[in-house]
Formats: C-alpha cells, sequence, structure tokens
C-alpha cells in the first residue's frame, strides 16, 4: 500500500481481556516496528522485525505484550489480559532493510488508541 | 546501549523568533541522528537525519541540525518560527549500520503571535 495502515484507529476494551491490533506496512519494507507512545513518556520502543531475522523483542514491557509478523508483512500485536496502564497509541512503522539507503527512515502509521477501562 | 536526551518537554516562542530544540545522545557507537515532528493529529514524518556525512543537516520547513560529536549534542533550529511549526518533535537515534531507533520523550513546541 501507499502508507502504513493499522487497525483498529479507537479500541476500548474492558481491564482484563485480549486485543489485537494490526499493522499493514509498506510493501517492500522489510522492517516492522512497534512504539507505544503515552502521554509525557515519549516513544516507547516495543518490539523490530527485520526480514527473516529474529525479532528484537527487548522492549516489551511484560510477558503479557506479544507480537508476531506473517510472511514478512502484516504484524499483529497481541496484548493479553489487558491493565489500565495499556491504554497508549500504539504506533507501528516499517523502512527498508539495512544497507539501503532509506533504511532507518520510519514511515509511520496513524496509530490505534487503546483504552482501557 | 543508545539513547537521547531532549531537555524542555515544552518550548514557547513568538512568530518570527529562533527555534532551539535541544537533543544530547549518548552511544557506544557512530550514530545516526533523527529528527521527527508530529503535527497536532497527525503521524510522525521524519524532519531531517545525520548518517555520518555532512555534520550540518538540513530538513523541511527550513529546519537545520548540526551534529557536533564533542558536545553529544543534534540540536534543532529554525531561524525564524511559524505558527504552523507548533507540533512536537522528537529526537531519535540509531547506532550506525543498524535500525533500531531510540526515540526521546519529545519536546512540544508552542508559537505564538
Amino acid at each position: 500500500g501507499a502508507g502504513v495502515s493499522q487497525s483498529p484507529s479507537n479500541k476500548v476494551t474492558e481491564k482484563g481481556k485480549d486485543v489485537e491490533l494490526r499493522c499493514d506496512p509498506i510493501s517492500g519494507h522489510t522492517a516492522l516496528y512497534w512504539y507505544r507512545q503515552s502521554l509525557g513518556q515519549g516513544l516507547e520502543f516495543l518490539i523490530y522485525f527485520q526480514g527473516n531475522s529474529a525479532p528484537d523483542k527487548s522492549g516489551l514491557p511484560s510477558d503479557r505484550f506479544s507480537a508476531e509478523r506473517t510472511g514478512g508483512s502484516v504484524s499483529t500485536l497481541t496484548i493479553q489480559r489487558t491493565q489500565q496502564e495499556d491504554s497508549a497509541v500504539y504506533l507501528c512503522a516499517s523502512s527498508h532493510g539495512q544497507g539501503n539507503s532509506g533504511a532507518n527512515v520510519l514511515t509511520f502509521g496513524a496509530g490505534s488508541r487503546l483504552t482501557v477501562l | 546501549a543508545q539513547s537521547v536526551t531532549q531537555l524542555g518537554s515544552h518550548v514557547s516562542v513568538s512568530e518570527g523568533a529562533l527555534v532551539l530544540l535541544r537533543c544530547n545522545y549518548s552511544s557506544s557507537v557512530p550514530p545516526y541522528l533523527f529528527w521527527y515532528v508530529q503535527y497536532p493529529n497527525q503521524g510522525l514524518q521524519l524532519l531531517l537525519k545525520y548518517t555520518s556525512a555532512a555534520t550540518l543537516v538540513k530538513g523541511i520547513n527550513g529546519f537545520e541540525a548540526e551534529f557536533k560529536k564533542s558536545e553529544t549534542s543534534f540540536h534543532l533550529t529554525k531561524p525564524s518560527a511559524h505558527m504552523s511549526d507548533a507540533a512536537e518533535y522528537f529526537c531519535a537515534v540509531s547506532p550506525a549500520g543498524f535500525q533500531k531507533l531510540v526515540f526521546g520523550t519529545g519536546t512540544r513546541l508552542l508559537v505564538s503571535p
């Protein structure tokens, strides 16, 4: 697609429920990132996928968070047993692979705003 | 490990005044450095990037940043602020040759008439 597409744009859920957030990156971008944006916290790195390499999961805040990327394209971020502190905007971004002049230049989606009641 | 520190969560300037947003980085290897901007109700977009070429980098909308290794800084400047510059600005660092970007906490720029 022309840009990074995220769905849903808004999600309201009850504490304890599981949620899935979807990201469709730009076609041909081999790198995909998830960040979390909370008020006053900036952008918190969550996870990074690069091609077929093992993902860098070093930013996932707890084992309730997981992400997968199927077929090197679409990614799903899953949050199990949601807590109120999970409320934030979850941003997905994609970029060209390493060695490419466009590497490190991230194109962001519009985000998925999660509200946990 | 890489990190960036943005001094000042809010910066207020008058229209036409100089804009200076500060960013200091920490990196154990040569860094790539970036500024991203988030306009109200919009996604983040790249403003400019430093990837070890010229130390003075020009970006969109009249912004520029200078890489100063001795000061471990990458401050963002614009000679004359415009009302449309009001946004949140994020500095980010990545180790050269790798792609994981680490962002700062952001600085909200407020521009008054």
